[in-house]
């Protein structure tokens, strides 16, 4: 099964940009995997879908501030113009046959 | 617009029992996978169970297996998750996902004496 990996916080200014990373575990490096937004005190919110190629599909509604990409096992989800509605949690998500396995989150802070 | 509503949490004592449901609208609901994911107080996700579209097969975490039962009745546009032998580690809001894409707003589950 794999296991993602995601760095517990990061923090940026307002208006500016900012690379989150989901690092998979060895073997499983072109998995497909998802992100999702949590703001505070709600649910997840699904962004995208980003696969192996480093191709992403987002979910509706989502801006086009927000952007993926990858390289190797790592998976990455670009921020960019920062506003203050971005301060949120992060996940990401991927699954194989018979489950699902999300990474330990990154709590963004915009400064 | 397409939804997830859960229902059913509430405080139950170690050692009972909780039905949760998921009631869909705005999509063709025998089409999709429906997954239960939980997050405990503070923490993060953690992904619970799943049942394929007709209902034939369903998934479940090591931590669950053999107390949770994921069932759907699609004439209903209903995803269940019968929970036995509450512990207090399964206190969590409980969501309900189709596939990856759409999330429900959760629901309280708090395991209590």
């Amino acid at each position: 099964q794999p296991v993602l990996t995601q760095s517990s916080s990061a923090s940026a200014s307002l208006g500016s940009s900012v690379k989150l990373t989901c690092t998979l575990s060895s073997g499983h490096s072109n998995y497909i995997i998802a992100w999702h937004q949590q703001q505070p005190g709600k649910a997840p919110r699904f962004l995208m879908k980003l696969e192996g190629s480093g191709s992403y599909d987002k979910g509706s509604g989502v801006p086009d501030r927000f952007s993926g990409s990858r390289s190797g096992a790592d998976r990455y989800l670009t921020i960019s113009n920062l506003q203050f509605e971005d301060e949120a949690d992060y996940y990401c998500e991927t699954w194989d046959s018979t489950s699902r396995v999300f990474g330990g989150g990154t709590k963004l802070t915009v400064l | 617009e397409v939804q997830l509503v859960e229902s059913g949490g509430g405080l139950v004592q170690p050692g009972g029992s909780l039905r949760l449901s998921c009631a869909v609208s705005g999509f063709t609901f025998s089409s999709y996978w429906v997954h239960w994911v939980r997050q405990a107080p503070g923490k993060g996700l953690v992904w619970v169970s799943c049942i394929n579209s007709d209902g034939s097969s369903t998934n479940y975490a090591d931590s669950v297996k053999g107390r949770f039962t994921i069932s759907r009745d699609n004439a209903k546009n209903t995803v269940y998750l019968q929970m036995n032998s509450l512990r207090a580690e399964d206190t969590a809001v409980y969501y309900c996902v189709r596939d990856y894409t759409v999330w429900g707003q959760g629901t309280l589950v708090t395991v209590s004496s």
